[in-house]
């Protein structure tokens, strides 16, 4: 089936690093997308990038579809910034079925 | 513009009974998806409406079924509860069937016991 695999799993960074986020799937896509998921559980989307490059504020993303990745960049960490980073991907389907990668928990200390 | 909103927020429910969550879809869009997170992991695929009619589903048993209404909004019944339907429900919605943004509510958090 669709393989989607994010690194690192886990990732503790002092205030003020930054950081690159990697997904990987196993498939063409027509839809990748970035989520936050905060601690109540609300995914809030981040970027919508089946492919090229979108920049939003602190955060960049970047999919290259041909090589089957897409990577988050957090630059300059914010203790609000912790919480688990999701990608999913949807394919050829027909309809709206994102398969999700297992996550990067971020966890960004003072 | 208003968001994805779904209630109850949380549910406690008894092995064997059935439950019924909510979503209503962001404003303009006809499209809502139905996701199981369980805890730990990412959100699973359940199913798709699509101007009210079910146009794709996961690996998930008939007891799960679901309907949306001609507003766009919709429901997610689950029958004869397990413990491992415990989990947090996510409805998503889209302004197409496919190949669109998705955006999700805040989850309803259901408890079986």
């Amino acid at each position: 089936g669709i393989q989607v695999e994010q690194s690192p799993p886990d990732l503790i960074l002092q205030e003020g690093a930054n950081s690159t986020l990697r997904c990987n799937f196993s498939d063409s896509v027509n839809n990748l997308q970035w989520f936050h998921q905060n601690p109540w559980g609300q995914l809030i989307n981040l970027f919508y990038i089946p492919s090229g490059t979108k920049q939003n504020g602190r955060l960049s993303a970047t999919t290259v579809a041909t090589e089957r990745y897409s990577l988050l960049y957090i630059s300059s960490s914010q203790t609000t910034d912790s919480g688990v980073y999701f990608c999913a991907r949807g394919g050829n389907t027909g309809f709206q079925k994102l398969v999700f990668g297992t996550g990067t928990r971020l966890l960004v200390s003072p | 513009e208003t968001g994805v909103t779904q209630s109850p927020t949380h549910l406690i429910k008894t092995r064997g009974q059935q439950v019924t969550l909510r979503c209503s879809s962001q404003s303009g869009h006809n499209t809502v998806s139905w996701y199981q997170q369980a805890l730990g992991q990412g959100p699973q695929f359940i199913f798709q409406y699509y101007r009210e009619e079910e146009n794709g589903r996961g690996n998930f048993p008939p007891r799960f079924s679901g309907l949306q209404f001609p507003n766009y909004s919709s429901e997610l019944n689950v029958n004869a509860l397990e413990l491992d339907d415990s989990a947090l429900y996510l409805c998503a919605s889209s302004s197409d069937r496919a190949n669109t943004e998705a955006f999700f509510g805040q989850g309803t958090r259901l408890t079986v016991v």
